[in-house]
């Protein structure tokens, strides 16, 4: 099972800031956040992770909470092509295998 | 970032058949990859972690005599759908991870199978 919760949907105007939460408050210590995204018909593209502190990249900032139980994905400056599915995961390490576990995401909609 | 490539991106089968897609990555070895399968609307569900020159570990609930996979080099798995039925129609997705601890998972482009 996926060990985090998103809103189902948002909504954003184009070139406003786009603020995608994500709660995660059974993360364990050495558990990264990740995020990605998939557009419809392709496969998931990887945006940014993070263990505890902000992150940031050409593509967006990561903000983690001090405690880690939750966690916030920045898009600055939405764009129409950011119309996607978003996806918080959680790093679980199970055997060895370092596998993702999705959950239902965020179907983010970047409105002209 | 790194590249994964999926082949095919579609295909088309009688019930009944049998079908390999592979998996590869092109830029760096993968000891690990991953395989998805997403039905319409829903999120990917992880079917199995295949490891190089070992059997594949695969989830609860996924037969692995009807999905083969193989990972006979650091490139390359495959995953075979055998005797495929309709209900096997579905976006299977690859993935593969790039160095350990906190290595990003990179995704193939995905193949969308419809089994007539």
């Amino acid at each position: 099972d996926a060990k985090t919760t998103q809103p189902t949907s948002m909504d954003c105007a184009e070139g406003r800031a786009a603020n995608l939460p994500c709660n995660h408050s059974t993360i364990s210590g050495n558990e990264y956040v990740y995020w990605y995204r998939q557009i419809h018909s392709q496969g998931p593209q990887y945006i940014i992770h993070g263990l505890k502190n902000n992150e940031t990249n050409e593509m967006a900032s990561l903000i983690i909470t001090e405690d880690r139980k939750s966690s916030t994905l920045i898009l600055p400056h939405a764009t129409l092509r950011d119309t996607a599915v978003y996806y918080c995961i959680v790093r679980v390490a199970a055997q060895g295998a370092q596998k993702l576990v999705f959950g239902q995401g965020t179907r983010l909609t970047i409105n002209p | 970032g790194a590249v994964v490539s999926q082949h095919p991106s579609r295909v088309i089968c009688k019930s009944g058949t049998s079908v390999k897609i592979e998996c590869r990555s092109l830029d760096f070895q993968a000891t690990t990859m991953f395989w998805y399968r997403q039905f319409p609307k829903q999120s990917l569900m992880l079917m199995a972690t295949s490891n190089e020159g070992s059997k594949a570990t695969y989830e609860q609930g996924v037969e692995k005599d009807k999905f083969l996979i193989n990972h006979a080099s650091l490139t390359l798995s495959t995953l075979t759908v055998t005797s495929a039925h309709p209900e096997d129609s579905s976006f299977y997705i690859c993935s593969a991870i790039t160095g350990t601890g906190a290595g990003k998972l990179f995704f193939g482009s995905g193949t969308q199978l419809s089994v007539l």
